[in-house]
């Protein structure tokens, strides 16, 4: 089985600052690799597919990077509808899919 | 633009059996670019991918819950559905159906799940 390790669990930054979320994958898993955005009581939306292509609607403000095991999600320019909870997913081991744990993202 | 919705009781007792359905709109369930499944999140905690089933009735599932899962589809309603066995406390969750697309027009999305129904509530207790 594909393990998917998110860090960090949690972060506190203010509006206008740039952060960035990693994903590392326990054996190589190429682009197969998805970000999600969760706010509460709500289902996940899908931000970033196949590691750097931004999903339709999606801020630019968001950009994925890397390939085989290790991924980042960074949003610069936090604006205050960013503060949420981030999920990295991967499917190369499709249709059986594997979740980070999530970084859940706060204001300071 | 195609849209799920589940359904099924929001309270199961232990020992019992979980049955959710979930019905798709706005598109057809035998396309041949998607699966369709269940990821369900416990409370405070994580996303848990279920299993997921292609159009044809073809079915993965997740190895830790496959000796309880089963998902079947209807393709004549539209509908697709899960059900669970033996359900304890630990199967309380938001269940979500979702669509993972291996490509929609142009654009190969790799199988992210880019279509989410709202999630239904289960709590299993007596």
């Amino acid at each position: 089985d594909i393990q998917m390790t998110q860090s960090p669990s949690s972060l506190s930054a203010s509006v206008g600052d740039s952060v960035t979320i990693t994903c590392r994958a326990s054996q190589t898993i190429a682009n197969y690799l998805h970000w999600y955005q969760q706010k509460p009581g709500k289902a996940p939306k899908l931000l970033i597919y196949a590691a750097s292509n931004l999903q339709s609607g999606v801020p630019s403000r968001f950009r994925g990077r890397g390939s085989g095991t290790d991924f980042t999600l960074t949003i610069s320019g936090l604006q205050p509808e960013d503060f949420a909870t981030y999920f990295c997913q991967q499917s190369y081991t499709n249709p059986a899919l594997t979740f980070g744990g999530g970084t859940k993202v706060e204001i300071k | 633009q195609l849209q799920l919705q589940e359904s099924g009781p929001g309270l199961v007792k232990p020992s019992e059996t979980l049955s959710l359905s979930c019905a798709v709109s706005g598109g057809s369930i035998t396309s041949s670019s998607y699966y369709w499944g269940w990821i369900r999140q416990s409370p405070g905690k994580g996303l848990e991918w279920i299993g997921s089933i292609y159009y044809t009735g073809t079915t993965s599932y997740n190895p830790s819950l496959q000796s309880r899962v089963t998902i079947s589809v209807d393709r004549t309603t539209n509908h697709f559905s899960l059900k669970l066995t033996s359900v304890t406390a630990a199967d309380t969750a938001v269940y979500f159906c979702a669509r993972p697309t291996s490509a929609s027009g142009p654009i190969n999305y790799f199988y992210a799940v880019d279509v989410w129904g709202p999630g239904t509530t289960v709590t299993v207790s007596s």
